[in-house]
């Protein structure tokens, strides 16, 4: 069964410094594995979509990178702002069943001004 | 193209009463899910639908919680009676066929 780690748990960075969340899985039979912003009390917002071919996916400030081989992913965030203050997730689909998640238990993120 | 829409935002009820949460997804999307999101926690499947079928209910505590998913289309996740561990954030989300998926706003549910 795949499992979906994310460490570290929490991270508090001053404003505008560059910062890398991790996540790793087990099995690196995936589909595809997509990154996820939760705001308190709030859904889940789709950030990054990176298919089980590709490198990495880049949006804005954002750039997500996937290693199959060694079971990681990272969110890269360029010069973060107090709004970027949430909890990121990553979430694993398997190749042998695409339509299944895997979710790790994320990284909550604070940003100080 | 609209979003993943869910009602109520937020539910308060007594231990044993019953609850139920509705869930519209995206036009055209096959496959619909309902997390239950504990604080702090990642999302946790409860139950998958492909079109109007159950494609994964494992981890839905059926002597309690029940779904259903009419014309393949909207949702409804019901809960009687409520414990009060039911406490938590209920997601739905939906997909086609692998690729992104799309989540509501979610419904909190504080179970007193």
């Amino acid at each position: 069964k795949q499992e979906v780690t994310q460490i570290p748990a929490a991270l508090s960075v001053p404003e505008g410094e560059n910062l890398v969340l991790n996540c790793s899985f087990t099995d690196s039979a995936i589909y595809n594995l997509q990154w996820f912003r939760q705001d308190p009390g709030k859904g889940l917002t789709s950030l990054l979509l990176i298919q089980s071919s590709q490198r990495e996916q880049t949006s804005g400030r954002l750039n997500a990178s996937l290693d199959k081989s060694s079971g990681r992913s990272t969110l890269y965030i360029a010069a973060s702002q107090p709004g970027d203050s949430a909890t990121y997730l990553c979430a694993v689909r398997p190749l042998y069943n695409f339509n299944k998640f895997y979710f790790g238990s994320g990284t909550k993120l604070n940003v100080k001004p | 193209e609209a979003g993943v829409a869910q009602s109520p935002r937020y539910k308060i009820i007594e231990k044993r009463q019953s609850v139920a949460f509705w869930c519209n997804p995206i036009s055209g999307h096959a496959t619909l899910y309902w997390y239950q999101q504990i604080l702090g926690q990642g999302p946790k499947l409860l139950i998958q639908f492909q079109n109007n079928g159950v494609v994964d209910d494992s981890q839905l505590p059926k002597d309690r919680f029940s779904a259903e998913r009419l014309k393949g289309v909207d949702s409804t996740l019901k809960i009687q009676p409520a414990k009060l561990e039911d406490s938590a954030v209920y997601l739905c989300a939906s997909s086609s066929s692998g690729q992104r998926a799309f989540f509501g706003q979610g419904t909190r549910l504080t179970v007193v």
